[in-house]
């Protein structure tokens, strides 16, 4: 069946660490995003990418990075530089022209 | 700019209640609204969405919702409640209209159904 796996599902950073949280899709989309979810903040956008080799920041895109080297993988990588980084992170992707997103099934970062 | 506004983030109904979440949406171009579900330590799974056509959409789970462009509204509803339906529902719009567009989240409305 196609699908987003998202990977680990759970994970531990230090304090100064990066991190890369994994995202591989065999759906054939375009396009792949990144979300962070606090609790009672609902879904807010770090990175998305529209085609291979090319993305953009969302809203709170400081202290992360992304890259887009193959259309069935958009790893995000959180840096020491974001101070506050334990929450929740989801992938989702979307082929222009559909409508609406598939989600995976989420990371959580904890800083320990 | 598109934007959408959750009513309430927390709503509690007994089992076999009705079930109304409600979503108001912010779009300048016509958009394409969209319900989703999320269960704990889960990803979001699409109830239902509105493209185009007709504005009463059923979606899974006896889920539906009705665009009403005079009330900027897309409120999600199901007769019945089951305890199966604790959940948080995310309505979302697409920041550029159509179906090309980013999707903008409401923050979330959590269901709590009391036995």
């Amino acid at each position: 069946d196609g699908g987003i796996t998202q990977s680990p599902k759970y994970l531990f950073r230090k304090e100064g660490q990066n991190v890369t949280l994994s995202c591989e899709q065999n759906l054939n989309h375009d396009a792949m995003y990144w979300y962070r979810q606090d609790p009672g903040q609902g879904l807010r956008l770090i990175y998305y990418s529209q085609i291979v080799n090319d993305f953009q920041k969302g809203d709170i895109a400081e202290g992360y990075s992304v890259s887009r080297e193959k259309k069935e993988s958009f790893p995000l990588t959180v840096t020491s530089a974001q101070k506050n980084p334990t929450a929740f992170y989801l992938c989702a992707s979307n082929q222009q022209g559909l409508g609406g997103y598939t989600f995976g099934s989420g990371t959580r970062l904890t800083v320990v | 700019a598109q934007s959408v506004t959750q009513l309430g983030s927390h709503v509690s109904v007994s089992e076999g209640a009705l079930v109304l979440l409600r979503c108001n949406y912010s779009s300048s171009v016509p958009p394409y609204l969209f319900w989703y579900v999320q269960y704990p330590n889960q990803g979001l799974q699409l109830l239902l969405k509105y493209t185009t056509g007709a504005t009463l959409v059923k979606g899974i789970n006896g889920f539906e919702a009705e665009f009403k462009k005079s009330e900027t509204s897309f409120h999600l509803t199901k007769p019945s409640a089951h305890m199966s339906d604790a959940a948080e529902y995310f309505c979302a719009v697409s920041d550029r209209g159509g179906s090309q567009g980013n999707l903008i989240f409401g923050k979330g409305t959590k269901l709590s159904v009391k036995p």
